[in-house]
């Protein structure tokens, strides 16, 4: 069955510097879609990528999906505390009626 | 409130009881789902409801019961159930099936 791992599964960083996580799926996605869950809380969608090679922003955070639809990766510049959570991503199979997500990567960060 | 209400928050059950987690969506959304999510595992799809019809069971133990009547409300009924049961139960509803999960925020139920 498909498999999206995420990688890498904790990052510590130092308040102001930049974070990447990069998701990985074993098929090719119909799109990839980006949660962040805070400690004690629930994942919370952040945003869905659906064309190949395709970069979205939001803020200091950056999306973007791989040329073959097989990987995607989040970066936030310059992190602040309230970045601190896990980030998960998810992909959805070109045929299919599931979302499957990965282990997600925690971050902290140190103020 | 994120739209997806689940009650109850927390909830602790022995081994031979039953009770039923609720979930309920206020978005007009057609699709629902159940998940599991443990300690240091990944998101476990449990049930996919799609106009209140079950598309996916997810090789999930019989002693979940899942219950769909309309497409605002979904229920998990649970008996017999074991230790390694314990974990945070989300419940998501989408528009379809292929767009971003609005979650709930979780039931946290402990087996004794």
């Amino acid at each position: 069955g498909q498999q999206v791992m995420q990688i890498p599964q904790y990052q510590h960083v130092q308040e102001g510097e930049d974070f990447t996580t990069y998701c990985n799926s074993s098929t090719t996605l119909s799109n990839i879609q980006w949660y962040k869950q805070r400690p004690g809380g629930h994942p919370v969608f952040l945003i869905q990528l659906v064309k190949s090679g395709e970069v979205k922003k939001q803020k200091r955070l950056t999306f973007q999906f791989g040329e073959a639809k097989k990987n995607s990766s989040l970066h936030i510049t310059a992190t602040q505390t309230t970045d601190v959570g896990t980030y998960f991503c998810a992909g959805y199979e070109t045929s299919g009626s599931r979302l499957t997500f990965g282990e997600g990567t925690q971050l902290t960060v140190n103020p | 409130e994120t739209g997806v209400t689940q009650t109850p928050r927390h909830l602790v059950m022995g081994m031979t009881n039953k009770k039923s987690l609720k979930c309920e969506q206020h978005l007009g959304h057609n699709a629902m789902y159940w998940y599991k999510q443990s300690a240091k595992k990944p998101l476990e799809l449990m049930f996919v409801y799609s106009l209140e019809e079950r598309v996916e069971n997810n090789s999930v133990p019989s002693r979940f019961s899942p219950e769909c009547p309309n497409s605002s409300h979904l229920f998990l009924h649970l008996h017999t159930l074991q230790p390694e049961d314990s974990a945070l139960y989300l419940c998501a509803s989408s528009q379809d099936l292929s767009v971003g999960y609005t979650f709930g925020s979780g039931t946290r139920l402990t087996v004794v």
